[in-house]
């Protein structure tokens, strides 16, 4: 079992749908990043939790500590939002990412 | 503008031929890291690095070497290149650790096939 995993694998919307990728984790962390992934290969950092919620545009990204969970809301999707989305995860020592498989997200006109 | 700025983007070479893959940062960052991307398997850490001359293994280093002699490069060594190191190469810088509030940072990615 890895130790961050990601769900749905893929996932295909109409633009404006509610969408919600979930990541689950079985380790305790320091951090929780959420990436995106762009379709020529590009990384950009969307957010970075450590508890609670945090908001950027029309993406929400929340984590529960406890539950060892997180998700990436995207409200009003509109075709751009396509890409992958990677949950990562900061252990509680050292200074290693590990990293789930990923979501790829697919939002038509 | 802040950059991580990897070289070369796209690179096909024989096996066995020794290859450099350059990664540098305009940030002043003291972490540094690379990755590989596979299919299936998602991002795997190679190296990384805190701070000049302190460098650290990842997951799967096997077959890679690292330097880090100054703050701002940290180029990827492949002494002797195989077919199973054929990948998508990702340099990442952040202030510190990659937590408490330090941003992430990817290059564009580096393309490597080993034929």
């Amino acid at each position: 079992k890895n130790e961050v995993e990601q769900s749905p694998q893929n996932l295909t919307a109409q633009e404006g749908e509610f969408i919600t990728i979930n990541c689950s984790y079985s380790v305790g962390i320091s951090a929780l990043h959420w990436l995106q992934q762009h379709p020529g290969g590009g990384i950009v950092s969307l957010f970075m939790l450590s508890s609670g919620k945090k908001k950027h545009g029309r993406l929400i990204a929340t984590i529960n500590i406890q539950e060892k969970h997180s998700s990436l809301h995207i409200t009003a999707s509109h075709p751009r939002d396509s890409a992958v989305y990677i949950c990562a995860v900061k252990g509680t020592s050292g200074s290693r990412l590990t990293f789930g498989e990923g979501t790829q997200l697919t939002v038509n006109p | 503008e802040a950059q991580v700025t990897q070289n070369p983007r796209y690179l096909i070479t024989v096996t066995g031929k020794k290859l450099t893959v350059t990664c540098s940062q305009n940030m002043n960052h003291e972490y540094m890291s690379w990755y590989r991307q596979d299919p299936g398997l998602g991002l795997r850490q190679i190296y990384y690095s805190m701070n000049v001359e302190v460098t650290d293994k990842g997951d799967v280093p096997e077959g890679y070497k690292v330097s880090r002699k100054e703050k701002r490069n940290f180029p990827l060594i492949l002494e002797s290149p195989s077919p199973n190191q054929t990948s998508l190469y990702f340099c990442a810088s952040s202030l510190s650790v990659p937590a408490f509030g330090n941003t992430i940072y990817f290059g564009e990615g580096s393309w490597l096939t080993v034929v």
